[in-house]
């Protein structure tokens, strides 16, 4: 099955600055690639997603880049601020989300130093 | 649109009970998935549930088991609860086509005893 590595497990970075979290996949079948964010006590929310077919995508301060050939994939956050800080997961699904189910990594969890 | 509800929100049992945990999806979504969040393994697909069938399925024992209604909730079952079963139970709906986004529930959080 698909196995979702993300690193680093924990980042600290001043506020104001870019934060980048990177996530490697093992099945190259895989074709829809979302990050989630998730603060204390509270659910995983969806901040951005990727599709197979791009190689990059942008919202606002977020960004996502895709490598289909090294099987890898980034969280980019540039200016960060107090409330970028929580736990964000990577995942992986072939087909898309549902039917498959997604595999998450470990998470990074991102601390915005003031 | 109202979010994805889940019942109840926190649970608290004994080793060798049962469970039955609930997930009201987004109106119109057909697939509702369900994970288990825990420290050590972070989040794990269970399985998934679209039209009433199960679509996929994870690596957990056969202990957890799920159902899906003609309404679209579903509910998922864990027999003879362990000590290790103690997680964060979460549901995500997407309407059910291939790429959809999922949208996850607050979760439930159960405790074995």
């Amino acid at each position: 099955g698909e196995n979702v590595e993300q690193h680093p497990s924990t980042l600290s970075v001043q506020e104001g600055d870019s934060a980048v979290i990177k996530c490697t996949y093992s099945d190259s079948a895989s074709n829809y690639f979302p990050w989630y964010k998730q603060e204390l006590g509270k659910r995983p929310q969806l901040i951005i997603d990727i599709r197979s077919n791009v190689g990059e995508k942008k919202d606002q301060r977020i960004a996502v880049t895709l490598n289909k050939t090294a099987k890898h994939f980034s969280l980019h956050i540039t200016e960060t601020q107090p409330e970028d800080s929580a736990v964000y997961f990577c995942a992986a699904s072939i087909t898309g989300g549902g039917a498959d189910g997604l595999t998450f990594g470990k998470g990074t969890h991102l601390i915005i130093q003031p | 649109k109202a979010g994805v509800t889940q019942t109840p929100r926190y649970l608290i049992k004994t080793r060798g009970q049962q469970v039955t945990l609930s997930c009201s999806p987004i109106s119109g979504h057909r697939s509702v998935s369900w994970y288990q969040q825990t420290p050590g393994q972070g989040l794990q697909f269970l399985f998934e549930y679209f039209s009433e069938t199960q679509r996929n399925k994870g690596n957990f024992p056969g202990r957890f088991s799920g159902r899906q209604f003609s309404n679209s909730r579903s509910e998922m079952n864990v027999s003879t609860l362990e000590l290790g079963d103690s997680a964060l139970y979460l549901c995500a709906s997407s309407p059910g086509g291939h790429g959809d986004t999922q949208y996850f529930g607050p979760g439930t959080r159960l405790t074995v005893l």
